[in-house]
């Protein structure tokens, strides 16, 4: 089974630029999410899509980030303008149903750096 | 927002010892889950834990769900070179929401 496909895997941007982000989750996974993972922490998710709608995006900077799913397959995460303090990995992860029982798969992620 | 406390920050071990590191928290979780990341990798599922109380063994790893549902701890035992890189306990809420701790690092020592 093919895992979560991200790219690109490094992006180097210069503040106030934008910068897009791109997921294709495991097939037949209805929910994906994407994480955010700073420099010596632990994942903090950002949004998660059920299909095509959103189901949490209580903690996405929605004034600079945005994501979409429009087809409820693959997502794209977006930011514009970038800050200095988005340099991260952000990851994106899928699952069958948003059960844990049908398991929670993570991408390799896209390491991102705002200079 | 809800936060997972892990501890230790960071181990470093000879190969062979045992090793042991623990979660908690303020807050009930009805999940705990052990993942382990490798660099320029995502966080790959070790253990998931479904019940207060619950032991679960997977090969040499060892993880416990508290009996409070507030905390949690994962033991390797006969730690080999290949056991190098961040833990992290996670864990899913009522509203099903998955949070993350900050992570253990662990260096093995050959």
């Amino acid at each position: 089974e093919a895992g979560v496909a991200q790219s690109p895997r490094y992006k180097i941007i210069e503040k106030r630029q934008s910068v897009a982000f791109w997921c294709n989750p495991i097939s037949g996974h209805a929910t994906l999410y994407w994480y955010q993972q700073i420099l010596g922490q632990g994942p903090k998710l950002l949004i998660q899509f059920q299909n095509n709608g959103v189901v949490d995006d209580s903690q996405l900077p929605k004034d600079r980030f945005s994501a979409e799913r429009l087809k409820g397959v693959d997502s794209t995460l977006k930011i514009q303008p970038a800050k200095l303090e988005d340099s991260a990995v952000y990851l994106c992860a899928s699952s069958f149903s948003g059960s844990l029982d049908y398991g929670y798969t993570f991408g390799s992620g896209t390491r991102l750096t705002v200079v | 927002g809800q936060q997972l406390n892990q501890s230790p920050q960071s181990m470093f071990i000879q190969e062979g010892e045992d090793v042991s590191m623990n979660c908690t928290s303020s807050s009930i979780f009805n999940t705990w889950l052990w993942y382990k990341q490798d660099p320029g990798e995502g966080p790959v599922l070790l253990i998931a834990l479904y019940k207060a109380g619950e032991l679960t063994s997977n090969g040499r790893l060892t993880a416990q769900f508290g009996i409070t549902r507030k905390d949690s701890f994962l033991n390797i035992s006969a730690s080999i070179p290949s056991d190098v890189g961040i833990y992290f306990c996670a864990g899913f809420n009522a509203g099903n929401m998955l949070t993350f701790g900050g992570g253990t690092r662990l260096m093995v020592k050959p």
